[in-house]
């Protein structure tokens, strides 16, 4: 079955505590992203990645790491979390051919 | 201004409903047109996609998108609870597939 997984799906952490969100896939898809969905905000796309070892800014990158080693996988890194990055986060491929965009269940995250 | 608005809802409508949604976009660069359909706990899956202008058809679903008044809509024909979800507009540029500007999602509640 093709899956975006990602982990944890729930955290609730302090301030300044280093997390990693992980991000894997199986549909051997280049294209990777991050998104974060608030309230009123909607989705907004923090980084993406168009091949292993390429990753690029999105709209709101700021506070975020990523890498991209392996096709496979595409974690996003909080090296100092605060509490506006509490929020919905999504880990997304895309499929070259058609353009669709295959999401993971989400990341809720708190940040106390 | 967002270059993408849509109406948060929530809209609740009784089973058999035609049910319309909407969004408006300000960047007349735009080309490429999709709905989401986000349950509540899942990540959004797509639903329609069209280019350019005109109606596509997918059972009882029609995405509808008019370039000159820079709107785009998805009626639902014969809705049904399992319709109840949040629907996203996304929109993107030519050769610029990899930054999909999402609307906020109306929120639909489709009751027996």
């Amino acid at each position: 079955e093709a899956q975006v997984t990602q982990n944890p799906r729930y955290l609730i952490t302090v301030t300044g505590k280093k997390l990693t969100v992980t991000c894997s896939q199986n549909m051997n898809h280049e294209y990777m992203s991050w998104y974060r969905q608030d309230p009123g905000l909607g989705l907004r796309q923090i980084y993406y990645s168009m091949n292993v070892e390429v990753t690029d800014k999105g709209d709101v990158p700021e506070g975020y790491k990523v890498s991209r080693k392996e096709k496979r996988n595409f974690p996003l890194i909080l090296e100092s979390p605060s509490p506006n990055q509490t929020s919905l986060y999504f880990c997304a491929t895309r499929d070259s051919n058609t353009g669709e965009l295959f999401f993971g269940e989400g990341s809720r995250l708190t940040v106390l | 201004q967002k270059e993408v608005e849509q109406d948060p809802g929530p809209l609740s409508v009784p089973e058999g409903a035609i049910v319309s949604l909407n969004c408006t976009y300000s960047n007349s660069a735009f080309q490429y047109f999709m709905w989401y359909r986000q349950y509540s706990r899942k990540g959004p899956e797509l639903l329609m996609y069209t280019y350019s202008s005109g109606n596509k058809e997918d059972g009882r679903f029609t995405a509808q998108v008019d370039k000159s008044s820079k709107y785009i809509s998805l009626f639902i024909r014969d809705s049904q609870p399992s319709d109840s979800a949040t629907y996203l507009c996304a929109m993107s540029r030519p050769y610029n597939t990899d930054k999909l500007i999402f609307g906020t999602g109306t929120r639909l509640q489709v009751f027996p």
